[in-house]
């Protein structure tokens, strides 16, 4: 089974907009943490926004904010007033524990937003 | 803020080589790093999962024997695509998480990634 899901293949949003990205998860781990990465097109991960499993509140960054619903088990990225630097491939992130007391991170497919100017 | 330095950028190698990529942490103690693949247009594959002193947990269906990972001393971690064939070309990419709080906000830091094409 996807331990992460992203449903939007690509997105569009206009240049001062606000966009939504879709991410649903899938853990038996009681605490896990979930990561937004962007990826532009040199390839390079850059680190957005993380949300614990036991905080009480959704994260912000800036611009980033992220829609944690715990129950429906999802974690969307919402950002505000979208830049034409934005545009890039954005990808959501769980880590869990597994079995052997380690930690891994899993990503989901991603999803490629273009700011429209 | 944490850096991790991941070389070579680009390598380029003929089929049946072996060729090594490095990850460092720079500023920070990497307790734990993280192998990934990525194929054009697709998500990041985690390979497997070092932790310094110990050997690196594969994830199935990656074979250990042929992506060598090292992982010996808190800053530096490697791996080796042995006897490498076109069908490994892909980019690969480490991450590295430090140790100390246990938050995991900003500790788990990216290198730029390696772009390994074989002929």
């Amino acid at each position: 089974a996807q331990k992460i899901t992203q449903t939007q293949p690509g997105m569009f949003v206009q240049e001062k907009e606000a966009v939504t990205l879709d991410c649903t998860y899938d853990t038996s781990d009681p605490s896990y943490g979930l990561f937004w990465y962007k990826q532009p097109s040199s390839g390079e991960m850059i680190f957005l926004i993380y949300q614990g499993s036991y905080d009480q509140q959704n994260a912000t960054e800036g611009r980033y904010s992220l829609n944690f619903q715990k129950a429906r088990k999802s974690a969307n990225l919402v950002i505000s007033a979208s830049q034409l630097g934005d545009s890039a491939m954005y990808f959501c992130a769980m880590r869990e524990g597994v079995s052997g007391g380690y930690q891994k991170v899993t990503f989901g497919i991603g999803t490629k937003l273009q700011v429209i100017p | 803020g944490a850096v991790v330095s991941q070389h070579p950028s680009w390598v380029i190698c003929k089929s049946g080589t072996s060729v090594k990529i490095e990850c460092r942490s720079l500023d920070f103690q990497a307790t734990t790093m993280f192998w990934y693949r990525q194929f054009p247009k697709q998500s990041l594959m985690l390979m497997a999962t070092s932790n310094e002193g110990s050997k690196a947990t594969y994830e199935q269906g990656v074979e250990k024997d042929k992506f060598l990972i090292n992982h010996a001393s808190l800053t530096l971690s490697t791996l080796t695509v042995t006897s490498a064939h076109p069908e490994d070309s892909s980019f690969y990419i480490c991450s590295a998480r430090g140790s100390g709080p246990l938050s995991w906000a900003n500790v788990l830091t990216f290198g730029a990634g390696s772009r390994l094409t074989v002929l």
